[in-house]
């Protein structure tokens, strides 16, 4: 079974506006962390945000809003304020459990266009 | 600033050699990196996980003889695929954690490896 599901393969977003990616995911511990990553078409992998399991606010960084609803195991990303700039892929990814040394796991990733 | 910093950024090779991607952690000790490989338009899948001194953690469906991890040091970790052939072709991301005993520290990524086997 999928860890994490991003059932969006593209969005398209009118700039100013906001825009929810949506994300669930799967897991069994009651120990997790679930992250949202930016993909430009450069390449590189950006964090943006990050959500405990046991975290009981919503994260929030600047622009960037975690809607995170743990009883339905979803976890998705807001963007406010769309910037033509924010146009790239984004991916949510969990790691399962408390170590640091555990991989994330990723999901297929939304495409986000932002229209001028 | 960048705090993993991968080389090369892109190759280009013939069916046959070998390749050897190196990924630094700067500023920061990584006793574990990890390999992710990504082809064009999917999502990045976890190759192994690099440990510093002994021997990495391959996913299933990886091989270990083809894709070689050495991890001999607390801030290089390299990759090498052995003998590449055109279905290597991939970008290869390493990644890091800065906090390794904070369970909620992101995964810092390299910019990535474009190889391409012709």
């Amino acid at each position: 079974a999928q860890k994490i599901t991003q059932t969006q393969p593209g969005m398209f977003v009118q700039e100013k506006e906001a825009v929810t990616l949506d994300c669930t995911y799967d897991t069994s511990d009651q120990s997790y962390g679930l992250f949202w990553y930016k993909q430009p078409s450069s390449g590189e992998m950006i964090f943006l945000i990050y959500q405990g399991s046991y975290d009981e606010q919503n994260a929030t960084e600047g622009r960037y809003s975690l809607n995170f609803q743990k009883a339905r195991k979803s976890a998705n990303l807001v963007i406010s304020a769309s910037q033509l700039g924010d146009s790239a892929m984004y991916f949510c990814a969990m790691r399962e459990g408390r170590s640091g040394n555990t991989p994330l796991v990723f999901g297929k990733g939304t495409r986000l266009s932002v229209i001028a | 600033g960048a705090v993993v910093s991968q080389h090369p950024s892109r190759v280009i090779c013939k069916s046959g050699t070998s390749v050897k991607i190196e990924c630094r952690s700067l500023d920061f000790q990584a006793t574990t990196m990890f390999w992710y490989r990504q082809f064009p338009k999917q999502s990045l899948m976890l190759m192994a996980t690099s440990n510093e001194g002994s021997k990495a953690t391959y996913e299933q469906g990886v091989e270990k003889d083809k894709f070689l991890i050495n991890h001999a040091s607390l801030t290089l970790s390299t990759l090498t695929v052995t003998s590449a052939h055109p279905e290597d072709s991939s970008f290869y991301i390493c990644s890091a954690r800065t906090g390794e005993r904070l369970y909620n520290s992101p995964l810092h990524f390299g910019n990535g490896t474009r190889l391409t086997v012709t």
